[in-house]
């Protein structure tokens, strides 16, 4: 499956680094959304973007810095994380938010040393 | 908040054997979705329900919308290794159109 698209796959970051996550969706949608996996929370929804616009944020840690430039790009921009913001970043998309099924990306295996 | 809890955590049952993972809401939903994901895969989309009781079938998955739309479930009939992975719930409430994840139910096959 291509329809969604996330790079890096993987990521090694110190705390003081600054790096940017992207996703690219090639399905026409206009919502897409970050998602948190980790072994502690399997699924944490933390920002969501409709037709460009952030129409919801999770109160996630303010570390982390979406953007989403046009209806097709969102990206996650990350700065002085912690070790515990270590987990797998997954991207989706969906053709609307209420009733539509979402697509994810492979998602970004990120790690924070 | 709403909160969407699925039983059991983790599920081994011998190739063969059928399977059934239970989502529970909070609060009523206006649609529950399923997905699956595989071991080091990403979720992926099996299904939606929309109305009180509905019942759908997909080969060997049965998917089960509860009659007040705050429960759910997902029965698979006689395993296969193919059913590996782990299988999230999904629910929106009425007038929210976040899509709140339940905790998933991991399932591993014992040939």
């Amino acid at each position: 499956e291509t329809g969604v698209t996330q790079t890096p796959r993987h990521l090694v970051m110190g705390m003081t680094n600054k790096k940017s996550l992207k996703c690219e969706q090639h399905l026409g949608h206009n919502a897409m959304y970050w998602y948190k996996q980790s072994a502690k929370k399997p699924l944490e929804l933390m920002f969501v973007y409709s037709l460009e616009e952030r129409v919801e944020n999770n109160s996630v840690p303010s570390r982390f810095s979406p953007e989403c430039p046009n209806s097709s790009h969102l990206f996650l921009h990350l700065h002085t994380l912690q070790p515990e913001d270590s987990a797998l970043y997954l991207c989706a998309s969906s053709q609307g938010q209420a009733t539509y099924e979402q697509y994810f990306g492979p998602g970004t295996r990120l790690t924070v040393t | 908040g709403q909160q969407v809890m699925q039983i059991p955590q983790y599920q081994h049952v011998q190739e063969g054997e059928d399977f059934t993972t239970y989502c529970n809401s909070s609060t009523t939903l206006s649609n529950i979705q399923w997905y699956k994901q595989r071991p080091g895969g990403h979720p992926v989309f099996l299904i939606q329900l929309v109305k009180s009781g509905e019942v759908k079938k997909q080969k060997r998955l049965t998917f089960q919308f509860g009659e007040a739309k705050k429960n759910s479930s997902l029965h698979i009939t006689a395993t296969q290794t193919t059913d590996v992975g782990t299988y999230f719930c999904a629910g929106r409430n009425f007038g929210n159109e976040k899509l709140t994840f339940g905790t998933g139910t991991r399932l591993t096959i014992i040939p």
